[in-house]
């Protein structure tokens, strides 16, 4: 099975600063199509996850313009350019490259 | 607008059954494969099973293989969770999410499932 890795676990932020999740995979996730299958998602207190990015660095329909992810392989990345109080919550990324398996979780909070 | 909405959660004994029925609405429902995750109270997210277009295709987490069955009638625009032989950490929050492109662009709020004596 592929296990994502995600770090920090905790990541506490400064309002307007920027924030950055690794999340590190066990084998490539580049898919025999040729595409990378990992995304991002965000849990805010209470409600359900909402995808942000898919394919690595797409982000979805509505999604602020502050969040771009990046990597290739088995390296990935989540960025926050300008941390607001609405990121506040737990972000996962998820690979669909060899089943579907999600990392632990990365809790973001304000300082 | 995507909407999905989940139902048919309990308390309920161990090696008790329930069936979780999800209705989609706002997209075809049978262009789409559909899957359950769940979320263990405080804890992270695990993809349960999913089920392509016209149900001829259905795979499961290892765990649950031979106790739940993913279902759906596209009449309907539903889908379902068959859990049975449940056991303690079966307890979780149960999602209905549309599976597409290999990821999960919509997520219904789920319903709880607890499962003690």
């Amino acid at each position: 099975d592929v296990v994502l890795t995600q770090s920090p676990l905790s990541l506490p932020v400064t309002l307007g600063q920027p924030a950055s999740i690794s999340c590190r995979s066990t084998q490539s996730l580049v898919h025999s199509d040729g595409n990378t299958y990992l995304g991002w998602l965000q849990q805010r207190p209470g409600q359900s996850p909402r995808r942000l990015i898919y394919k690595v660095s797409n982000r979805d329909s509505g999604v602020p313009d502050r969040f771009s992810g990046s990597g290739a392989g088995t390296d990935f990345t989540l960025k926050i350019s300008r941390v607001e109080a609405e990121d506040v919550g737990v972000y996962y990324c998820m690979q669909g490259t060899n089943w579907r398996t999600f990392g632990q979780g990365t809790k973001v909070e304000i300082k | 607008e995507v909407q999905l909405v989940e139902s048919g959660g309990d308390l309920v004994q161990p090696g008790g059954s329930l069936r979780l029925s999800c209705a989609a609405s706002g997209f075809t429902f049978g262009a789409y494969w559909m899957a359950w995750l769940r979320q263990a109270p405080g804890k992270g997210l695990e993809f349960v099973a999913q089920i392509n277009q016209d149900g001829s295709e259905k795979y499961s987490l290892d765990s649950v293989k031979g106790r739940f069955t993913i279902s759906r009638d596209n009449a309907k625009n539903s889908l379902y969770l068959q859990m049975n032989s449940l056991r303690v950490e079966d307890t979780a929050l149960y999602y209905c999410a549309r599976d597409e492109g290999r990821s999960f662009p919509y997520w219904g709020r789920g319903t709880l499932v607890s499962v003690s004596s």
